[in-house]
């Protein structure tokens, strides 16, 4: 089946530096991956929209200077926390939808992020 | 609005009990897409189903099943005869409006705890 890949799993960072997490789609093509962010025990909250070509769409209170998306190639977008701060410590997951048209979302395993 | 709502936050069973999750949504679009979805501990997210509204039929799927009714915006889920290994957090979701079944709005989750 469809995979998504994201990279890395787990990262510690201090503050002031900025950190890539990386999206694939293994096995499909993805013109379009999302990104959610999840607190601890919380829900999974829509960042933004990664279009391959375009901008990416960020959701209302998302800050694009902040969570810089790049959606380079049909099989990878890239998620840069920018002079990460402690309150940006999050879990970070990635979704595409599958190469069948009309398919759910395939989640990536996620990114749990730490900023010292 | 867009909303989903699961009451339990934390549900714990003992094993070979059986076991439902409430998930309630609020929407105002008239065709949209409900969604189970697994997080184990690891924390990938498990696709375990999608619903279109048009459909109300109940599903089966081993020992999952799930229960739909538009009457009461309710898309229930319930584990039968349940085994350790079904320990996570477990998400509802709905899709956005114009999206297809691309963007969703998640619930806040119940964690469930199967006791051996």
């Amino acid at each position: 089946g469809a995979v998504v890949s994201q990279h890395p799993s787990r990262v510690i960072c201090k503050s002031g530096t900025s950190v890539k997490i990386e999206c694939r789609s293994l096995d499909f093509q993805a013109t379009t991956m999302f990104w959610y962010r999840q607190f601890p025990k919380q829900s999974l909250m829509l960042m933004a929209t990664s279009n391959e070509g375009s901008k990416a769409t960020y959701e209302q209170g998302v800050e694009k200077d902040k969570f810089l998306i790049n959606h380079a190639s049909l099989t990878l977008s890239t998620l840069t926390v920018t002079s990460a701060h402690p309150e940006d410590s999050s879990f970070y997951i990635c979704s595409a939808p599958g190469p069948v048209y009309n398919s759910p979302l395939h989640f990536g395993n996620g990114t749990r992020l730490t900023v010292t | 609005a867009q909303k989903v709502t699961q009451a339990q936050t934390e549900i714990s069973v003992v094993e070979k009990e059986d076991v439902t999750l409430d998930c309630v949504y609020e929407t105002r679009d008239t065709t949209y897409y409900l969604f189970w979805y697994k997080q184990p501990p690891s924390g990938e997210l498990v696709f375990l189903i999608r619903r279109n509204s048009f459909d109300e039929q109940n599903e089966i799927s081993g020992r999952y099943s799930w229960n739909f009714q538009k009457s009461t915006s309710s898309f229930n889920f319930t584990i039968t005869a349940s085994q350790v290994v079904d320990s996570a957090v477990y998400f509802c979701a709905l899709s956005q409006p114009n999206f297809g079944n691309e963007k969703l709005t998640f619930g806040t989750g119940t964690r469930l705890t199967i006791i051996p």
